[in-house]
């Protein structure tokens, strides 16, 4: 069975600081992956996705994800933390039965 | 904006109701997909489907259908409502139905306390 998994539920950093964020998945063929942001009160976003191709992926708002097949793993970073980047963001996968799966969240707090 | 409308923003029912969650996609969009938001279930797929067809279903119950009209519009139905259903209800949409590979843009989500 599909699966996500976001281990760090919550996460504070300072601003201009940099951003990882983890994500481990478990599926049996190439996976469809997604990072999502969610504001407070918001609907969600999509940062960036991997379907194929280059595992270094570049989104919106400079964040960027690394595919790493032999980890499963899809983390997200980003080089210099702003304080609207606070949000919860989600981690999902794909598959080609048109199925979703969605991580629980890392919630990021950005401090001055 | 995503141009993912959904109606009500909020909704507040008792337990044993049914009620009627409304979306409609971008223009242009023939998928739309329901999710569920909660507090100890996180984020969860519900069904898809694609230009008035069923196209994937995920952890939906029972008691939960779904359907999309002509226009392309959707509606969710919650039946014989739980304490637990309350949560939010995103519905996302694009552009056709290849579901795994596509960007979906998210409305603001409706959401449900039931009492």
């Amino acid at each position: 069975a599909q699966s996500v998994t976001q281990p760090d539920i919550h996460i504070t950093v300072s601003e201009g600081a940099s951003l990882e964020l983890r994500c481990n998945y478990s599926y049996g063929a190439t996976p469809y992956l997604f990072w999502y942001v969610q504001s407070p009160g918001q609907g969600l976003q999509l940062l960036l996705k991997y379907f194929s191709g280059d595992t270094l992926v570049q989104g919106i708002k400079g964040f960027e994800a690394e595919f790493k097949r032999s980890q499963s793993s899809f983390n997200l970073r980003k080089p210099s933390v702003h304080w609207s980047d606070a949000a919860e963001y989600f981690c999902a996968v794909g598959n080609t039965g048109n199925q979703f799966y969605f991580g629980t969240g890392t919630s990021l707090t950005v401090i001055p | 904006d995503s141009g993912v409308t959904q109606t009500p923003k909020h909704l507040i029912t008792a337990t044993g109701q049914r009620v009627t969650l409304r979306c409609s996609p971008r223009s242009g969009d023939l998928s739309v997909y329901w999710y569920q938001q909660s507090l100890d279930q996180g984020l969860q797929f519900l069904i898809q489907y694609y230009n008035g067809e069923e196209r994937a279903k995920g952890n939906i119950l029972e008691r939960f259908s779904a359907q999309q009209f002509p226009d392309l519009h959707s509606e969710l139905n919650l039946s014989s409502l739980e304490l637990g259903d309350s949560a939010l209800y995103f519905c996302a949409s694009s552009v056709a139905g290849s579901g795994g590979r596509e960007t979906q843009y998210f409305g603001p989500g409706t959401r449900l306390l039931v009492l």
